[in-house]
């Protein structure tokens, strides 16, 4: 079956960096592209990112462009994001998604999360 | 970006009751709307895609309908596994967009 593990969250103070990692299994990891969706504190769900099956083509919500990056390693089925200059703000469960569909944009499964907090 | 509005925010049902949720899309995305169940302390899971297309294992009394800017995902009659938050997204355009959510609360 189908499996996400995100990992990687932590507390880490303003302005500093964190390395978000997801395992997928269960699916041929190569031939989908895949998502990051954050969702703060009692908050709704937002899209983060999303990057092409073949590594190829990234795209990034106006929140966090510039400062975070996404990437995979396909040989490792791994997914990852690269946090920069965190703010109070970014302080959400991260989640991974595989994107299915027209232009991988439908969330076909989900990890369970990994919480990054932001704090002094 | 397209900003998906849901209604109501909050809904309280009991057990057996049909419930009727309501997704509108600031501009038309066809028939691009997924729905997502979310209960506490999980991840959201996949229930309808493409409007009305139900995801594998889902059970029938979940429904979705619409077109254009305005969709809806039906519950036909409630059960106890089914009091959760649900989302709507749009698959249209990137930025993928949800919902702000609809909580179903026990009545």
């Amino acid at each position: 079956q189908v499996q996400l593990v995100e990992s990687g969250g932590g507390e880490v103070q303003p302005g500093r960096s964190l390395r978000l990692s997801c395992a997928a299994s269960g699916f041929t990891f190569s031939t989908y592209g895949v998502h990051w969706v954050r969702q703060a504190p009692g908050k709704g769900l937002e899209w983060v990112a999303l990057i092409s099956s073949d590594g190829n083509n990234k795209y990034y919500a106006d929140s966090v462009k510039g400062r975070f990056t996404i990437s995979r390693d396909n040989s490792k089925n791994t997914l990852y994001l690269q946090m920069n200059s965190l703010r109070a703000e970014d302080t959400a469960v991260y989640h991974c998604g595989q994107g299915v569909g027209y232009g991988d944009r439908t969330f076909g499964f989900w990890g369970q999360g990994t919480l990054v907090t932001v704090s002094s | 970006d397209i900003q998906m509005t849901q209604s109501p925010s909050s809904l309280s049902a009991s057990v057996g009751d049909r419930v009727t949720i309501t997704c509108r899309a600031s501009q038309t995305i066809f028939s691009s709307l997924n729905w997502y169940q979310q209960k506490p302390g999980k991840a959201p899971k996949l229930l309808i895609y493409t409007t009305s297309s139900l995801q594998s294992g889902v059970p029938s009394r979940f429904s979705g309908s619409g077109s254009g800017t305005d969709f809806a995902l039906t519950i036909s009659s409630l059960q106890p596994e089914d009091f959760a938050i649900y989302y709507c997204q749009q698959g249209y355009s990137t930025p993928p967009t949800f919902g702000q959510g609809t909580r179903v609360e026990i009545k």
